[in-house]
């Protein structure tokens, strides 16, 4: 079965890059219908959306985040990662990727701190 | 962007009891209604499908029904390992987006 797996670093400084990649194992990151995603969670808060990877390689980003993100793959590596530039402290939360389709995001990756802070 | 909105943000029940959680769409998202299950300290596991299909091995307490706007999460015959925090999440256009969060506290 398809597990996912986050890693990166755990405290990045105001005004730098994030830079956080999800290893996929027990599949193909080129299954067609599927895309690839990054989510986040605020301390105690609910879920945001931050971008996905289609199968196909097209890419999508929530608008309230776009000008700062890009997410890319890397079959050879069967991964995929996510930047996000000028961070400040509004972007310290658990980032989650997952692997998604019209019917849900499934499976999750155990989630990452990420701790913006100088 | 497709608001979810999700009521009551928090409910108390006792074990044994049967509730249910309302997610309400902004426009008509068809079925495209996911719901999750999180635990403290664990990513959220998916429950529900396309507002009704039960995701394997997810016990048949669990169910979901709706369309269009509104849809509804029941958990009948609470279970212990049943409170806990709940979410919903609209998959019909992007920007995806989820709702607010239920949690499910005991009585």
């Amino acid at each position: 079965q398809v597990q996912l797996q986050e890693s990166g670093p755990g405290l990045v400084k105001p005004s730098q890059t994030l830079s956080l990649t999800c290893n996929v194992s027990g599949g193909s990151i080129s299954s067609a219908g599927y895309y690839w995603s990054w989510m986040r969670q605020h301390p105690g808060k609910g879920l945001e959306w931050i971008g996905y990877i289609y199968y196909s390689g097209r890419t999508d980003y929530n608008p309230s985040l776009k000008s700062r993100v890009s997410i890319s793959v890397d079959t050879s590596k069967i991964q995929f990662s996510l930047k996000m530039t000028s961070v400040t402290a509004a972007d310290t939360a658990m980032y989650y990727c997952a692997r998604g389709r019209h019917t849900g995001f499934d499976p999750w990756g155990q989630g990452t701190l990420v701790t913006v802070s100088s | 962007d497709v608001q979810m909105t999700q009521s009551p943000s928090s409910l108390s029940a006792s074990v044994g009891d049967r509730v249910t959680i309302t997610c309400r769409a902004s426009q008509s998202i068809g079925n495209y209604l996911n719901w999750y299950q999180q635990k403290p300290g664990k990513a959220p596991k998916l429950l529900i499908s396309t507002a009704s299909s039960l995701q394997s091995g997810v016990p048949s307490r669990f169910s979901g029904s709706g369309s269009g706007t509104d849809f509804t999460l029941s958990i009948s015959y609470l279970q212990p390992e049943d409170f806990t925090t709940y979410f919903c999440q609209q998959s019909y256009i992007t920007p995806l987006t989820f709702g607010g969060g239920t949690t499910v506290e005991i009585k």
